[in-house]
């Protein structure tokens, strides 16, 4: 079963304007991360925002924030005051905290991704 | 210096040919992940290394070989790959969650394909 679900291909949105991308999961587990990740056409993954099962505010980094409702097992991403240069394909990413032997690693697993156009 | 470097950047190889991709990390981390991004798919992991040792292998075909030769290095070994295996492989690090940090860092990939 799809543990996180993206459901916009593609996103349009204007320049300066505020634009939401959604991204749904599921899981059993009491303690996981959520993440977003933006991938331009160079092809990086850079890390925009993390919000953790536990936290009870909404994560912000600058113009991103997290719109996490955890009930709903949503974290959508909110992207303020669109630039052009924020054109991108946006990746939403699960981490299940995994252990092997004495050391623990973050296992990721990623939506399908929407790409967002930034309009002038 | 970029967090996680990868090279080659590009690469074009032959079904019978043997090629390596390589990995190094610069952020102290001790975790190491392939993950293999084709066309309208997601991301995909392929594996994991803690602490030098593989601790998750997805069911990845052997013909891809990794190899964890310090917690700075990963690579990826390919031999007598298929035409579908052509991708963007993605390396990523991560640190011990027991002692902070939560984000995986990504490389800038390397973008293969296979004639």
């Amino acid at each position: 079963a799809q543990k996180i679900t993206q459901t916009q291909p593609g996103m349009f949105v204007q320049e300066k304007e505020a634009v939401t991308l959604d991204c749904t999961y599921d899981t059993s587990d009491q303690s996981y991360g959520l993440f977003w990740y933006k991938q331009p056409s160079s092809g990086e993954m850079i890390f925009l925002i993390y919000q953790g099962s536990y936290d009870e505010q909404n994560a912000t980094e600058g113009r991103y924030s997290l719109n996490f409702q955890k009930a709903r097992k949503s974290a959508n991403l909110v992207i303020s005051a669109s630039q052009l240069g924020d054109s991108a394909m946006y990746f939403c990413a699960m981490r299940e905290g995994l252990r092997a032997g004495g050391t623990s690693y973050g296992k990721l697993t990623f939506g399908q991704g929407t790409i967002l156009t930034v309009h002038p | 210096e970029t967090g996680v470097t990868q090279t080659p950047r590009h690469l074009v190889m032959g079904m019978t040919n043997k090629k390596s991709l390589k990995c190094e990390q610069h952020l102290g981390h001790n975790a190491m992940y392939w993950y293999k991004q084709s066309a309208k798919k997601p991301l995909e992991l392929m594996f994991v290394y803690s602490l030098e040792e593989r601790v998750e292998n997805n069911s990845v075909p052997s013909r891809f070989s990794p190899e964890c030769p310090n917690s700075s290095h990963l690579f990826l070994h390919l031999h007598t790959l298929q035409p579908e295996d052509s991708a963007l492989y993605l390396c990523a690090s991560s640190q011990d969650l027991g002692q902070g940090g939560t984000e995986a860092f990504f490389g800038q990939g390397t973008r293969l394909t296979v004639v």
